[in-house]
């Protein structure tokens, strides 16, 4: 059983479309997180959520939206999509509201617009 | 605000040799610091934690690391290399506050020599 699960794992769409990420975990996590990794590899935090609180990076474009449905799920929702938008999204869990036990993370979706 | 900085983006070693992956930090309270790796085309795994309590943590696949607050570091090290520790490393800081979220270093690639 997948602790952190994501889908698509690959998705490939054109420049101006809309798509959506899903993500679920069973950890039993009271929180969810979405980081994007470019292509130098650098992890860039965009959204923490925990028991419907919000918390976004102020970097992060209003073109991304996080939605979850219930505590084992967050999804993330792009519209508008750009060509610096193809990155490595990563869905990711913490046990605790600070993430002092660390986060689980998901294996990822690679994001291509063209 | 806190930040990472992992010296090295690159780290080249022969198989049985000393590993050594440098981080240092920046916090404004006592930090939590995390090292995870990242195999190719995978998610981020934890090796190992420092919350409170003994300095020096071992991890999985023989990686410890050592908590130095005087050089505010938490360098990590194996004693001998293996083929299959060949991954990005990351190192992670959180101030362990509610709705604090970590933070990433650059990454550090390791590559082992046969």
């Amino acid at each position: 059983d997948t602790a952190v699960s994501q889908t698509p794992k690959y998705l490939v769409t054109q420049m101006g479309n809309d798509k959506s990420i899903k993500c679920e975990q069973n950890l039993g996590h009271d929180t969810m997180y979405w980081y994007k990794q470019d292509s130098k590899k650098f992890l860039k935090i965009m959204f923490s959520y925990n028991n419907k609180e919000l918390i976004i990076n102020e970097t992060v474009p209003n073109r991304f939206s996080p939605k979850s449905p219930d505590k084992a799920h967050l999804n993330l929702h792009i519209n508008s999509l750009e060509l610096g938008d193809s990155a490595v999204y990563f869905c990711a869990s913490s046990q605790d509201w600070g993430g002092n036990y660390g986060y689980t993370f998901g294996s990822g979706t690679r994001l291509t617009v063209v | 605000a806190q930040s990472v900085t992992q010296l090295g983006s690159h780290v080249s070693v022969s198989e049985g040799a000393l590993v050594l992956l440098r981080c240092n930090y920046s916090s404004s309270v006592p930090p939590y610091l995390f090292w995870y790796v990242q195999y190719p085309n995978q998610g981020l795994q934890l090796l190992l934690k420092y919350t409170t309590g003994a300095t020096l943590v071992k991890g999985i696949n023989g990686f410890e690391a050592e908590f130095k607050k005087s050089e505010t570091s938490f360098h990590l090290t194996k004693p001998s290399a293996h083929m299959s520790d060949a991954a990005e490393y990351f190192c992670a800081v959180s101030d362990g506050d509610a709705g604090n979220m970590l933070t990433f270093g650059g990454g550090t690639r390791l590559m082992v020599k046969p």
